[in-house]
């Protein structure tokens, strides 16, 4: 079953606010990353991130890795109906092993 | 396109047979995943290939699951005797040797058990 806890399970939102949805753990992680999944499709790379207080940016999007490794966030700024889907977040720690959560999902109204 | 792809996108069967479904990886990529995704949660590992040969296999990898790589390239999933509870998304992921993180996903099988 799932280890990390991922929240919010939802979201609504106006199109151009901001959005800020985090994952935890209570093990550690080597790596974190952040997809996005559209529906009927599979979960697309967002960001990877590979060091304790990492912040990396993509666009519109910046993720970081926690300082104690056992937490990661993904900010959204000034979002579009694009936006649109569910945010997974996974944690990696050996030579295989990827735990995702169960998901955040976005709505932005116009 | 140089992505993942994966046959068929759907598939519905009725329970008790036997399914299969097929991914082609990135083709430089030797490590290949499966998961199994099921409504309103993340995919969850069920096994994976460095090149050819499988190393892991999750418990949710019960023996009605087989999956194979032969060649080092495209790998297949077969599911035998299926059952109602095996309805769910087929996902797969290629990744590079280093980097094993950065997992890309094709777009996946959904299959429906009746």
């Amino acid at each position: 079953g799932q280890q990390l806890n991922q929240s919010p399970q939802s979201m609504f939102i106006q199109e151009g606010e901001d959005v800020s949805m985090n994952c935890t753990s209570s093990s550690i992680f080597n790596t974190w990353l952040w997809y996005k999944q559209d529906p009927g499709e599979g979960p697309v790379l967002l960001i990877a991130l590979y060091k304790a207080g990492e912040l990396t940016s993509n666009g519109r999007l910046t993720a970081q890795f926690g300082i104690t490794r056992k937490d990661s966030f993904l900010n959204i700024s000034a979002s579009i109906p694009s936006d649109v889907g569910i945010y997974f977040c996974a944690g990696g720690y050996n030579n295989n092993d990827m735990r995702f959560g169960a998901g955040t999902r976005l709505t932005v109204k116009p | 396109d140089t992505g993942v792809s994966q046959d068929p996108r759907h598939k519905i069967t009725k329970r008790g047979q036997n399914v299969t479904f097929r991914c082609d990886p990135i083709s430089e990529h030797n490590r290949l995943y499966w998961y199994r995704q099921t409504l309103g949660q993340g995919p969850e590992f069920l096994t994976y290939f460095q090149n050819e040969a499988q190393l892991e296999k999750s418990r949710l990898l019960s023996d009605r699951f087989s999956a194979e790589r032969p060649k080092g390239s495209f790998s297949t999933l077969e599911i035998q005797r299926t059952e109602q509870g095996d309805s769910a998304m087929y996902l797969c992921a290629s990744s590079p040797w280093e980097g094993w993180e950065t997992q890309y996903f094709g777009p996946g099988t959904r299959l429906l058990v009746l």
